[in-house]
């Protein structure tokens, strides 16, 4: 129990491209997801907390028109990279509480390996 | 606020040895406490949790961790390494208002040899 998926595992774009990329609780219900961000050899930074049916919480110095998080149902939430650039190169990771409950744990998803070229 | 510190960026033990992995967490109120592991190219699985019951608590692959209150510790620990374990080992805080947020510490990658 308690799977997330990511989809796609990786992805190549061109600079000035949008990317999309969806979280999914397979098994559980979540009203919460998180999209972290990881570069290489470094820990998860928390970019936005997205909750279902409402606007996301983004963390301070998180540009909110260029990751775009959406929250429509209670297994999927996407992120949105819009004009993707060299930097936004990264490992994104998203997570999902149970609805159920729990004590606050979260389940990962597997990561998304984004290379903006 | 909270915030956790792990200590050591690597560590490396040989097959068999004692693994220890350093976690001190800071938190004005009573925290949940977590370590996750990662393996390369790959999302964080649990290891175990604290959640403010038994303060020694045992999680999978032989890993425990035990919660000393009095020294905002929450340290990693595994009898005899495997080099299956060899990986990055993140711990973790959550608690309070942060809205069930985690805050992770820097991560500690852990080689094993043979």
């Amino acid at each position: 129990g308690a799977v997330v998926s990511q989809h796609p595992s990786w992805v190549i774009c061109k600079s000035g491209t949008s990317v999309k990329i969806e979280c999914r609780s397979l098994d559980f219900q979540a009203t919460t997801m998180f999209w972290y961000r990881q570069f290489p050899k470094q820990s998860l930074m928390l970019m936005a907390t997205s909750n279902e049916g409402s606007k996301a919480t983004y963390e301070q110095g998180v540009e909110k028109d260029k990751f775009l998080i959406n929250h429509a149902s209670l297994t999927l939430s996407t992120l949105t990279v819009t004009s993707a650039h060299p930097e936004d190169s990264s490992f994104y990771i998203c997570s999902a509480r149970d609805r159920a409950g729990g004590p606050k744990e979260q389940f990962f998803g597997p990561g998304t390996r984004l290379t903006v070229l | 606020a909270q915030s956790v510190t792990q200590l050591g960026s690597h560590v490396s033990v040989s097959e068999g040895a004692l693994v220890l992995l350093r976690c001190n967490y800071s938190s004005s109120v009573p925290p949940y406490l977590f370590w996750y592991v990662q393996y390369p190219n790959q999302g964080l699985q649990l290891l175990l949790k604290y959640t403010s019951a038994a303060t020694l608590v045992k999680g999978i692959n032989g890993f425990e961790a035990e919660f000393k209150k009095s020294e905002t510790s929450f340290h990693l620990t595994k009898p005899s390494a495997h080099m299956s374990d060899a990986a990055e080992y993140f711990c973790a805080v959550s608690g309070g208002n942060q809205g069930g947020k985690l805050i992770f510490g820097q991560g500690t990658e852990l080689s094993v040899k043979p």
